[in-house]
């Protein structure tokens, strides 16, 4: 059974891009979660989708979104990139409700 | 608001026992989940506790006390690739599980 998909692994933007980060889940898994993990803050929750619908969302700007596909793929979309959105990004899907997150190996974004 | 407290480092002798705790406030619990973190690698998941006490699995238990929000990792025989990030998380209320920031655990020889 293939594990949890990110693409692309490396990133590299300049101030004021936008950039799209992709999230394949596990096979069967409908929820997916995202978070921002950087050195001093840990992993930050940024949002959880079920069946193509936002369950929550953390306490991030605007300019951060996502979405969810009807084969459970997600997207996380960053607009106007600030050097501060330098972190890796990574993606979790769960099989149940409160089961365990199975996690990406993430997307490394640096912003320059 | 939410937040979850663990140590940010600790060091530990190779074939000894580790607990490392963290302490929990949150709206409304789900179960409490430790992962493993190894640089540069995804975190794995280790343990679940969403009723009080003891759970083991192998080298490794996991204790929750829900009256106190608190929580702790036991890591029996250490051994030297057991140096990684220890996180505690919950799963909170409204489909949302916090993380703290992680243990960095390192196992001396």
């Amino acid at each position: 059974k293939a594990g949890v998909t990110q693409t692309p692994r490396y990133l590299i933007k300049t101030r004021g891009q936008q950039v799209t980060l992709s999230c394949s889940p596990i096979s069967g898994h409908r929820s997916v979660s995202w978070y921002q993990q950087t050195p001093g803050q840990g992993l930050q929750f940024l949002f959880e989708y079920f069946s193509e619908t936002q369950r929550n969302k953390g306490n991030f700007p605007g300019r951060f979104s996502g979405r969810q596909f009807s084969n459970s793929r997600s997207e996380m979309n960053v607009s106007t990139l600030e050097l501060g959105d330098s972190a890796l990004y990574l993606c979790a899907s769960r099989a149940g409700e409160n089961t365990e997150a199975f996690f990406g190996q993430g997307t490394r974004l640096t912003v320059v | 608001g939410q937040n979850i407290d663990q140590p940010t480092e600790m060091t530990a002798t190779e074939g000894a026992i580790v607990q490392i705790n963290c302490t929990y406030q949150t709206s409304g619990f789900n179960g409490l989940f430790w992962y493993q973190q190894h640089a540069g690698e995804a975190p794995t998941f280790l343990s679940y506790n969403v009723l009080d006490g003891l759970e083991e699995k192998g080298r490794f238990s996991s204790f929750l006390s829900r009256s106190k929000g608190y929580s702790y990792l036991l890591l029996k025989e250490l051994q030297m690739k057991d140096s990684a990030s220890y996180l505690c998380a919950v799963r909170s209320g409204g489909f949302k599980t916090i993380f703290g920031a992680g243990t960095r655990l390192f196992v001396k020889a």
